[in-house]
């Protein structure tokens, strides 16, 4: 278990809609990083966010967005929702944005979106 | 930005035989290069990382090299066992900002 947790489990839903998916990163940990695993895929990175203030920004759709609380917890709303869209969708946590010894992200158990 | 070829996408081997997995980046300023065991719909999970001011790491089985010249760093497993079969990704760490760029990943089997 590392400590990152992600719901819900799995998410079935049909093409427009609109869902979020929550992640809470580990205790202390102030970075958290989005990524989505489509079938056969690597993992593509969509956005990160340090303490509350997007950080990064990778190949994210603008239907896509994300914010990340007080409480650090985090959450990707996904709308308008494709068929393409369907996949295993992780966040991970690191304690800081960069450098150091505490520059390793460890993943949660990820969401697996499909869009019927 | 940053970008990570991974290779071979698919390897076979014996049980007890090695495994070698590599990986090339294209950012010399990259300067933290973990490696990842993702089993069949679980969470990617750390295996081992290495720091660019370090050429080789070692834990047990497992070990990992850098070529910052080269720019390519490589995962060694050996005496492997069925229980090594999994995705294995590879990432670099961008200097600016610390996101992870990943390899496509290399599905290992190994064959009792």
């Amino acid at each position: 278990d590392s400590g990152v947790t992600q719901t819900p489990k799995h998410l079935i839903t049909a093409t427009g809609q609109r869902v979020t998916l929550r992640c809470s990163p580990r205790s202390g940990d102030l970075s958290v990083y989005w990524y989505q695993q489509s079938l056969d895929q690597g993992l593509q990175f969509l956005i990160q966010y340090y303490n509350g203030e997007e950080r990064a920004k990778g190949n994210i759709l603008e239907r896509f967005s994300a914010q990340q609380f007080p409480d650090l917890h985090s959450e990707l709303n996904l709308s308008s929702l494709e068929l393409g869209d369907s996949a295993l969708y992780f966040c991970a946590s690191s304690a800081n944005a960069r450098g150091g010894l505490t520059d390793t992200q460890y993943f949660g158990p990820g969401t697996r979106l499909t869009v019927l | 930005g940053e970008n990570v070829e991974q290779h071979p996408s698919t390897l076979s081997v014996q049980e007890g035989d090695s495994a070698v997995i590599k990986c090339t980046y294209s950012d010399s300023a990259s300067n933290y290069f973990p490696w990842y065991k993702q089993e069949l719909g679980k969470r990617p999970q750390l295996i081992i990382d290495i720091r660019s001011n370090v050429g080789e790491k070692k834990d047990q089985r497992i070990a990992v090299t850098l070529n910052k010249t080269a720019k390519h760093f490589s995962l060694h497993i050996t005496e492997t066992q069925p229980e090594d079969s999994a995705v294995y990704f590879c990432a670099a760490r961008e200097a600016q900002g610390g996101k992870l760029i990943f390899g496509q990943g290399t599905e290992l089997s190994v064959k009792p």
